[in-house]
């Protein structure tokens, strides 16, 4: 069965370093792959995603890119700050059902 | 519009409490979910409803009970839940086809606590 597997935390950084969390993926097709944050107390943000092998997703300087060669979809971001702390999920979707993998999640802590 | 509402944004229920969760959007999104999440844990799909008919249940036990009123609306009745059942409950729509293509957008979540 389909399956995600990312890094597991917490990660800890200072503010402005450069951050990557890993996430490798199974699945058979052609699969949607997610990056989800969610904050202290708050429900799950969508922050990027990529439908398709080589697309890359971006935003709020988050990046990831769909590499179905190496089955992964890991998130950058070159200088984090306080406010990114919070907690990471990589996601995917396969196609024709309705239920969303999710790993198990990532912790990052920003220090300033 | 890309809001999911929920509330009560809190719960506390005893074990021989009934109380309802209610979810709400106007995205047009034909597909609704209920997620259960524990600290520290992903997500764990509960119920899935496609153009308001129950398509998914992942075995959850009867004392969990969903509704989809109309394409806008999903309930979630609660009774005679246990402690273990304390947990952050999301919402969560999508579009429908094709699917798996597309984002799910998640509320905020209701956090109940039953004592």
């Amino acid at each position: 069965g389909n399956s995600v597997t990312q890094m597991e935390g917490p990660v800890t950084l200072s503010e402005e370093a450069f951050l990557t969390i890993n996430c490798t993926y199974t699945a058979t097709g052609y699969p949607s792959l997610f990056w989800y944050v969610q904050y202290p107390g708050e429900g799950l943000q969508l922050l990027l995603k990529a439908t398709k092998a080589d697309d890359k997703g971006s935003n709020k300087g988050f990046e990831a890119t769909y590499r179905k060669e190496t089955t992964s979809f890991h998130l950058e971001k070159g200088s984090v700050q306080v406010s990114d702390s919070a907690v990471y999920f990589c996601a995917l979707r396969g196609t024709g059902g309705f239920k969303t993998i999710f790993g198990a999640g990532t912790r990052l802590f920003v220090k300033a | 519009d890309t809001e999911v509402t929920q509330t009560p944004k809190h719960l506390v229920m005893g074990m021989t409490n009934k109380k309802s969760l209610k979810c709400e959007q106007h995205m047009g999104h034909r597909a609704m979910y209920w997620y259960k999440q524990k600290a520290k844990k992903p997500p764990e799909l509960m119920f899935v409803y496609s153009y308001e008919k129950l398509s998914i249940n992942e075995s959850v036990p009867s004392r969990f009970s969903p509704e989809c009123p109309n394409s806008s609306l999903l309930n979630l009745h609660l009774h005679a839940l246990q402690p273990e059942d304390s947990a952050l409950y999301l919402c969560a729509s999508s579009q429908e086809m094709p699917r798996g293509r597309y984002e799910q957008y998640f509320g905020p979540g209701t956090r109940l606590t039953v004592t």
